[in-house]
Order: C-alpha cells, then sequence, then structure tokens
C-alpha cells in the first residue's frame, strides 16, 4: 500500500462550523505533513508531525488544529474559519530519517470551501 | 533563504513531442536536493524526478530527464515522447537538508499537451 488517502474530498463549512479533516496512510512512514494550496500556487506547509510530535508550525492561526493520534493517521481540526481559508488542503508523509530528500506521497487533497 | 523561480507560467506541446520546462534557484548550500513534482487535475501531488546536488550525473526516469547546471543554479526538466497524461501543474522544488522539513516550491508551469 503506496498511498495517502484523505477524506472528505470536498467539504463546505460555515464560519461557525467545526469540521475535521482525516488523513492516513499504511506505509509505516513516521513523518506526516498538511499543506494548504491556493489555486494556482504551490502548496505551502503548515504543520509537520514528526513520530506523533508536532515538528513544525508555520505560524498557523489557532482556529486550524492538528493532531496525530497514532502513527498511521493525521486530522485537521478546523474550527471559526474565515472565507480565505477556502482551499486545497494537502496531506502527506516521508519516511522519517530519508525524509523530504528522498519523496514525499502526497494524498488528493480536501477540496474545502468556506461560507 | 532559498528562491526557486519557474519563469514560464504556462507550457504547451504537441503529443509525441518534447518539451523543456526551467527552473532555476538561488541558494548558498554546496549540499542540496532538488525534485520536479507533477500536479494533474487529479490534484495529487507525485514526484517525477530528484537530483542530488552532489552527483554531477543528470538524473533520468524513462521519458524524463533533467538538465542540472549547478554554478548555473538552473535545474531543467526535459520530457520526451509527451503523452496526453503529462498534462499537469509541475513544479519544481528545493531541499538543502537538516531538521527543517520545508521543501521551497517554485510557482509552476502549467503543461498542455494538444493531441
Amino acid at each position: 500500500d503506496t498511498e495517502v488517502t484523505q477524506t472528505p474530498k470536498h467539504l463546505v463549512m460555515g464560519m461557525t462550523n467545526k469540521k475535521s479533516l482525516k488523513c492516513e496512510q499504511h506505509m509505516g512512514h513516521r513523518a506526516m505533513y498538511w499543506y494548504k494550496q491556493k489555486a494556482k500556487k504551490p502548496p505551502e506547509l503548515m504543520f509537520v508531525y514528526s513520530y506523533e510530535k508536532l515538528s513544525i508550525n508555520e505560524s498557523v492561526p489557532s482556529r486550524f488544529s492538528p493532531e496525530c493520534p497514532n502513527s498511521s493517521l493525521l486530522n485537521l481540526h478546523l474550527h471559526a474559519l474565515q472565507p480565505e481559508d477556502s482551499a486545497l488542503y494537502l496531506c502527506a508523509s516521508s519516511l522519517e530519517g530519508a525524509g523530504v530528500q528522498e519523496k514525499l506521497f502526497f494524498g488528493s487533497g480536501t477540496q474545502l470551501s468556506v461560507l | 533563504a532559498q528562491t526557486v523561480t519557474q519563469s514560464q507560467p504556462e507550457m504547451s506541446v504537441q503529443e509525441a513531442e518534447t518539451v523543456t520546462l526551467s527552473c532555476t534557484y538561488d541558494t548558498s548550500e554546496s549540499d542540496y536536493y532538488l525534485f520536479w513534482y507533477k500536479q494533474p487535475p487529479s490534484r495529487q501531488m507525485i514526484l517525477v524526478i530528484r537530483q542530488e546536488a552532489y552527483k554531477q550525473q543528470n538524473a533520468t526516469e524513462n521519458r524524463f530527464s533533467v538538465n542540472f547546471q549547478k554554478a548555473a543554479k538552473s535545474f531543467s526538466l526535459k520530457i520526451s515522447d509527451s503523452q496526453l497524461g503529462d498534462a499537469a501543474m509541475y513544479f519544481c522544488a528545493f531541499y538543502s537538508g537538516g531538521s527543517n522539513y520545508k521543501l521551497t516550491f517554485g510557482k509552476g508551469t502549467l503543461l498542455t499537451v494538444n493531441p
């Protein structure tokens, strides 16, 4: 299994809603990432988890709350989002140690619309 | 800080022909990694090819090859025998290693393949 699976594929939410994005991989990767991508722009790193611990938070607003319950699962909890948060949210994983310099495995993303 | 520049926002190629996508970068590091990632309409980012800066030999992966010019800080991607499935956004990316998990992406080149 060489897949990173993201659910849901599409999400529409109001500014007062609470929702969660889910990412799962079964490749034994110990580094997992959340990226945000606006249309026709490159992905922007949000968070990195290494061995289930938050390693990097790229100054992301607190209305985005990541969680890594186990080595295979990564969540992104959303609360009180703004319309400008509408974007494609990509999850990725990599081998810890080998890591970014080898290969990132990406999911197909969740397209989020905030109304 | 590293920067990655893709000077061609859009390119087009006829099926079965060859196309070259340009990428230049700026860094003071001597040891680093360069990548081309592809993002088709499915939105999943897929690694096309990677190059280690200490290797003089240009990387190749089937129909994909790079022209890596370290002194000029240039890393172009050549796609031979272009296929309809090659149509995608192509991102050049840079990574300098260490504990920083952050890839620096260029702005991307949208490749259209005409039948």
